[in-house]
């Protein structure tokens, strides 16, 4: 089954406490990404990579980091959380080719108190 | 840049038809998404306009104006589990990064 997976599910942290949340994707996807959605924001991108080893920012990238060593792999690193990146999380993979649909994982619940 | 914007609520009738609109500001525009999202789930995909026109696809028909920089998502035949938040996302041409509106919620009532 094509999917993308996400884990933890949920996860409640402490101010400081560096964490990784782990993204995999078994289609051979080229195209993968992050985003956080907040009430009233909507989902706002914070990664993307293109291919293997190459990332780039997204629109708020302040305070994360990712990496992409192989094509099926997209963790998000947030080294130092804090309580505004309290929020839902979510990866994403698409083919990289126009107009492909993007298939999203079922998201990580992020409480960082 | 892009500006995406939708109405953030929304109200219809089971049975009945409803119309989300989207209008999109953008410099580097490709197409136009549509995904669902059920509360506390992922989005899924609905439908994509790259051209001009009406696209059809069962009760749900999504539309593209490029010259008006404006989309809407057509439901007919409102069913109970339609309730759900409706995303509009346009893609930038050159490469797949999706910029999303807030999202329109939809109330399906009896």
């Amino acid at each position: 089954e094509a999917q993308v997976t996400q884990n933890p599910r949920y996860l409640i942290t402490v101010t400081g406490k560096k964490l990784t949340v782990t993204c995999s994707q078994n289609m051979n996807h080229e195209y993968m990404s992050w985003y956080r959605q907040d009430p009233g924001l909507g989902l706002r991108q914070i990664y993307y990579s293109m291919n293997v080893e190459v990332t780039d920012k997204g629109d708020v990238p302040e305070g994360y980091k990712v990496s992409r060593k192989e094509k099926r792999n997209f963790p998000l690193i947030l080294e130092s959380p804090s309580p505004n990146q309290t929020s839902l999380y979510f990866c994403a993979s698409s083919t990289g080719q126009g107009g492909t649909e993007a298939f999203f994982g079922q998201g990580t619940r992020l409480t960082v108190v | 840049g892009q500006n995406i914007d939708q109405p953030t609520e929304m109200t219809a009738t089971e049975g009945a038809i409803v119309q989300i609109n989207c209008t999109y500001q953008t410099s580097g525009f490709n197409g136009l998404f549509w995904y669902q999202q059920h509360a506390g789930e992922a989005p899924t995909f609905l439908s994509y306009n790259v051209l001009d026109g009406l696209e059809e696809k069962g009760r749900f028909s999504s539309f593209l104006s490029r010259s008006k920089g404006y989309s809407y998502l057509l439901l007919k035949e409102l069913q109970m589990k339609d309730s759900a938040s409706y995303l509009c996302a346009a893609s930038n041409f050159g490469n797949e990064k999706l910029t999303f509106g807030t999202g329109t919620r939809l109330t399906i009532i009896p």
